[in-house]
């Protein structure tokens, strides 16, 4: 079964320090999306992709962040400037056409970020 | 504004004992989506459902079945005969994009527990 893959599994990083988070959606989906989950807690949609532009993003996603897809595989999310509360499991996802059937919304197994 | 609401954090039962998962959901839109994620000590989030707002019928699918009543804003989750491996935390989720990126709004999950 296709899947999503993300890398690494768990990132642990400086305060201050730039990361990049990676993930390759499956093949045929047209949508790409981040998602955080801080420990504990509900799962936080950041931003959706599409047609290598970014189609709608929450208030957490500020300029801190960014998205790109960088070849015709590859969906990356940096955050310029890690803050201690940015640590969370961050998920990608790929989606097919909404009318698709059956129709996969697919998540991958998340990366694990720690900020110290 | 959406909201999706599962008012049960946590459920404890013996094994082959039924449970059913409550959700309930706030949108404007008359058009949306609902879905529902299991989330295994794993952490990855799989995929179980994806109704539409036009779609009534309940669902069944092995031992998971699914009610949605439009008139009530729910969309209740039933595992029957549970068993330890059905251990998890189990996210609702709603979408109103009818059209493109699919934009998930989670509630908090209930964290389900199986006891041999």
């Amino acid at each position: 079964e296709p899947e999503v893959t993300q890398t690494p599994s768990h990132q642990v990083t400086q305060m201050g320090q730039e990361v990049i988070l990676r993930c390759v959606p499956i093949s045929n989906h047209l949508y790409f999306y981040w998602y955080r989950q801080i420990l504990g807690q509900k799962v936080e949609f950041l931003v959706s992709f599409y047609n290598n532009e970014i189609s709608e993003k929450s208030e957490i996603f500020d300029d801190q962040f960014s998205v790109e897809r960088p070849d015709g595989s590859n969906f990356t999310l940096k955050i310029r400037s890690t803050k201690l509360e940015d640590s969370a499991m961050y998920f990608c996802a790929s989606s097919e056409l909404p009318d698709s059937s059956p129709y996969g919304y697919t998540f991958g197994s998340g990366t694990r970020l720690t900020v110290v | 504004a959406q909201k999706v609401t599962q008012a049960q954090t946590e459920i404890s039962v013996v094994e082959k004992e039924d449970v059913t998962l409550d959700c309930v959901y706030e949108t404007r839109d008359t058009t949306y989506y609902l879905f529902w994620y299991k989330q295994p000590p794993s952490g990855e989030l799989v995929f179980l459902i994806r109704r539409n707002s036009f779609d009534e019928q309940n669902e069944i699918s092995g031992r998971y079945s699914w009610n949605f009543q439009k008139s009530t804003s729910s969309f209740n989750f039933t595992i029957t005969a549970s068993q330890v491996v059905d251990s998890a935390v189990y996210f609702c989720a709603l979408s109103d994009r009818f059209q493109g990126a699919q934009k998930l709004v989670f509630g908090q999950g209930t964290r389900l527990t199986i006891n041999p």
